[in-house]
């Protein structure tokens, strides 16, 4: 069963600083992977897909990398700012549909 | 845009009742899922449909079933609600192109109380 493991739960950053968010899966024959946020009591946001295919996808201040090989991806948030402060999700596609998703990083933005 | 919308921001029910959760899509998507989301335990797949009147279980099936009666339409019924399924419960969408895996869209979530 793939799992996937976002570490460390909670992070708290000065604003400014660059987010450094890490997940990491078990199973490497995924088909794409996806980073969501999640503000409190609301539903999840899509942020970005990376393709097994893909290395990288940037949108704006965000860029996620993919290394299939180690079974890991990165979300970075350059310049972060308070209204970035939620929970980052990932999630590993593989067959069927299926998303395998981490427990999340929560992130608080000090202003 | 894609959206999905889900009948109810807050619910709270007794123990027993019979519960509708309604999702609807508005991007002709093929694919549509429930999740709960509980603390500690992440998102678990309850079910998924694939096509109109098609579905899966997901790795949590057990007290729940479902209906898709229509595309857009995905509902989430708990027979006898108890109080272990006290949750945030969370649908989404996703297009279905030949063997890809798409992004899958969500909803506002419902948060359902039993009491």
């Amino acid at each position: 069963k793939q799992e996937v493991t976002q570490i460390p739960a909670a992070l708290s950053v000065p604003e400014g600083e660059n987010l450094v968010l890490n997940c990491s899966f078990t199973d490497s024959a995924i088909y794409n992977l996806q980073w969501f946020r999640q503000d409190p009591g609301k539903g999840l946001t899509s942020l970005l897909l990376i393709q097994s295919s893909q290395r990288e996808q940037t949108s704006g201040r965000l860029n996620a990398s993919l290394d299939k090989s180690s079974g890991r991806s990165t979300l970075y948030i350059a310049a972060s700012q308070p209204g970035d402060s939620a929970t980052y999700l990932c999630a590993a596609a593989y067959g069927n549909n299926r998303l395998a998703f981490g427990k999340g990083n929560q992130v608080v933005v000090i202003p | 845009d894609v959206k999905v919308t889900q009948s109810s921001r807050y619910l709270v029910k007794r123990t027993g009742e019979k519960v509708f959760l309604e999702c609807v899509q508005d991007m002709d998507h093929e694919n549509m899922f429930w999740y709960r989301q509980d603390p500690g335990l992440g998102l678990r797949l309850i079910y998924f449909s694939y096509d109109v009147k098609m579905k899966e279980k997901g790795d949590i099936p057990e007290g729940y079933s479902v209906s898709r009666e229509k595309k857009e339409r995905f509902s989430l019924i708990l027979e006898s609600a108890s109080t272990n399924q006290t949750s945030m419960y969370l649908c989404a969408s996703s297009l279905s192109t030949g063997g890809a895996v798409n992004e899958q869209f969500f909803g506002p979530g419902t948060r359902l109380t039993v009491l």
